[in-house]
């Protein structure tokens, strides 16, 4: 079954210091990847898909289908970017429904 | 272009109530979905609709109802409205790869 892990449930960082927002999965096929933030009391918001290689508000996640892993990285972290964040599986071949993980709370502190 | 609207934003029922949480469309998606959204508890799938006249149960789909008449609208009802249901609301429609855009949720308290 596919299945999406975010071992960490809280993480708190100081502002300008790098933050790894940790994301496992769990496919045997080839995965599109999603990350998505949900700032305070807002509707989810898409951050970055993994097939689009870019990078949004400084965050970059790579695809490591060794690891199964898809990490969301940014080197300095703002205190902006304090909020929740989820990371999403859709299995290919146009599957119905992404699979989520639980979710992390990141906080920036000053 | 709106996007997916959610109303209303905000609700109070009483125990027993029945209620619609509407949802709203204008992208023409084929694919549209309902979550819940409970305190370090992350999002958990009701009900969702892969296009008009279809629908399928999700991991809780328990003490709700939905239709799709039309591509447009996946309304969710509320039977009997306890307090369990208490949570955020959250609809979502796809098409293709891209991945979910979302409503602004609804926050729901029963009383």
């Amino acid at each position: 079954a596919q299945r999406v892990t975010q071992p960490e449930k809280l993480l708190s960082v100081f502002k300008g210091a790098p933050v790894e927002l940790k994301c496992n999965y769990s496919y045997s096929g080839s995965p599109e990847l999603f990350w998505y933030v949900q700032y305070s009391r807002q509707r989810l918001q898409l951050l970055l898909r993994h097939i689009s290689r870019e990078s949004i508000k400084g965050f970059t996640a790579d695809l490591n289908k060794g690891e199964t892993s898809f990490h969301l990285k940014k080197p300095f972290a703002q205190e902006e970017d304090s909020a929740m964040y989820y990371c999403a599986l859709l299995p290919q071949g146009g599957s119905e429904k992404l699979v989520f993980g639980k979710g992390t709370k990141l906080t920036v502190n000053p | 272009n709106a996007g997916v609207t959610q109303t209303p934003k905000f609700r109070i029922l009483k125990i027993g109530q029945s209620m619609t949480l509407q949802c709203t469309q204008d992208m023409n998606h084929n694919y549209m979905y309902w979550y819940r959204q409970d305190p370090g508890m992350g999002l958990k799938l009701i009900y969702y609709s892969v296009g008009a006249g279809i629908t399928d149960k999700g991991e809780v789909p328990n003490g709700y109802n939905v239709s799709r008449s039309t591509t447009e609208d996946f309304p969710l009802r509320l039977e009997l409205a306890a307090p369990s249901q208490t949570s955020v609301y959250f609809c979502a429609s796809r098409e293709g790869t891209y991945g979910y855009t979302f409503g602004s949720g609804t926050r729901l308290t029963v009383v």
